[in-house]
């Protein structure tokens, strides 16, 4: 069965760069696209941005100039690099895969998520 | 970029009750809709994709329909492991937007 793990620091300092990568057990990170969520405390899901094994990407706008996702299909995993982080990056993120049936997406398997504290 | 809106924020509701949840979206997004349960410490999970079709292995209480841009969730008879907090979710267009999350509470 196929499981999603994330792992990174839990605390980043303002101003530097959060980095987490999400490892994929049990299966293969090809074929499919892959996706980035984020839970603020006391807040709701915030979608990130997704990737293709091949490289390709999309994100949400709102943090664009400051995210970037990778990926490394010889380790089965990727990865999510956040820039000039504030307390407002202060959250839960959650790892996940995309399914699509024709054309409807959904994220249909994800991470238990990690909380990364945004504080010096 | 959609907006949802779900409601209620919160639904307090004992064992064997039916329950509903509603989700409207800004614009139409035909049946680009999914809906999520998430407990304090697991990992999200899918119950229903396109609007109305139950993931495999999610038990047959769960239900949804759909409109335009009118969805609801439906749970027929609760059990003690439904109660979570629910989120619907949009992949018609980027960003991805989610609800805000209706808690599923004991009463």
């Amino acid at each position: 069965q196929v499981q999603l793990q994330e792992s990174g620091p839990g605390l980043v300092n303002p101003s530097e760069t959060l980095s987490l990568t999400c490892t994929v057990s049990s299966g293969s990170i090809t074929s499919f696209y892959w996706t980035w969520v984020r839970q603020p405390p006391g807040k709701g899901l915030e979608w990130l941005g997704y990737i293709y094994y091949t490289g390709s990407t999309t994100y949400n706008r709102s943090l664009k100039s400051r995210l970037s996702i990778s990926v490394d299909t010889s380790k089965n995993q990727f990865s999510l690099r956040l820039s000039s982080v504030t307390a407002a990056d202060t959250a839960v993120y959650y790892c996940a895969r995309i399914r699509s049936v024709t054309t409807n997406w959904s994220f249909d398997l994800w991470g238990r998520g990690t909380l990364v504290t945004v504080s010096s | 970029d959609v907006q949802m809106t779900q409601s209620p924020f919160s639904l307090s509701a004992s064992v064997g009750d039916r329950v509903t949840i509603t989700c409207r979206a800004s614009q139409k997004i035909d049946n680009f809709l999914n809906w999520y349960q998430h407990q304090p410490g697991k990992a999200p999970k899918l119950l229903i994709y396109a609007a109305s079709t139950l993931q495999s292995g999610v038990p047959s209480r769960f239900s949804a329909t759909d409109s335009e841009t009118d969805f609801t969730l439906t749970i027929s008879s609760l059990l003690p492991e439904d109660f979570a907090t629910y989120y619907c979710q949009q992949t018609y267009s980027t960003p991805y937007t989610f609800g805000q999350g209706t808690k599923l509470e004991i009463k």
